[in-house]
């Protein structure tokens, strides 16, 4: 089974403080998309940053950032300069292509970190 | 601006009542799903479509059905037989279901049986 494993349920950061949120996840399949999903507290699922898994270059966007470790599996999202508007629930979830062509057909998804910015 | 409107936004259904959610797209996209989210448990798949009139099920789609007669239209039900209903839903839809840009999703159904 395919799987995505946040370990870390809760963490809170410092305004303008860098942190780091791990996830690992677990595939056969050398063809995938990886992405960062936040959700804040109005439940809205927003993308992030996404990365494919060929291209070995770490993705950014602004402040957010991956470290994509494909041999480990793991794909962390890096955030800088915290602000207090970064408060959300923030997923992992990972796409699947199939080797033959066919696709998984969905994204799945990890159980999700609960960040807090402190001021 | 073209979205995902999922309605309504808070629902409360009745012990052995079947309820609908509803969900429309203007973004032109082939494949639309539906995520059940509980507390710590993450997202959870219940059904998805990639084409028209074509369905699969998830990973949890025992006491819920689907239709997609029309392209921008993917409604969820929600029968007696689904034990614990209650939850948030969320709707989602891609160009394909093979999409770099990810899905866009809806902004949520809460669920409660009272």
């Amino acid at each position: 089974a395919q799987t995505v494993t946040q370990s870390q349920p809760e963490m809170s950061v410092q305004e303008a403080e860098t942190v780091t949120l791990s996830c690992t996840y677990d595939t056969s399949e050398s063809n995938y998309y990886l992405f960062w999903y936040k959700q804040p507290p109005s439940r809205q699922m927003i993308l992030v940053i996404r990365q494919e898994a060929y291209k070995q270059q770490n993705a950014t966007e602004n402040r957010f950032s991956v470290n994509f470790q494909k041999a480990a599996k793991s794909f962390s999202l890096k955030i800088s300069d915290s602000q207090l508007g970064d408060t959300a629930m923030y997923f992992c979830a990972f796409m699947t292509r199939l080797n033959y062509g066919g696709s998984q057909g969905n994204l799945i998804f990890g159980k999700g970190t609960k960040l807090s910015v402190k001021p | 601006d073209g979205g995902i409107t999922q309605s309504p936004k808070y629902l409360f259904r009745k012990e052995g009542q079947n309820v609908t959610l509803s969900c429309e797209q203007n973004l032109n996209h082939d494949a639309m799903y539906w995520y059940r989210q509980d507390p710590g448990q993450g997202l959870r798949l219940i059904y998805y479509s990639q084409i028209v009139n074509d369905f699969q099920k998830g990973d949890i789609a025992e006491g819920y059905s689907v239709s997609r007669e029309k392209k921008e239209s993917f409604p969820l039900t929600v029968t007696s037989a689904q034990k614990n209903p209650t939850a948030f839903y969320l709707c989602a839809s891609s160009r394909t279901d093979w999409d770099f840009y990810g899905y866009t999703f809806g902004s949520g159904t809460r669920l409660t049986v009272v």
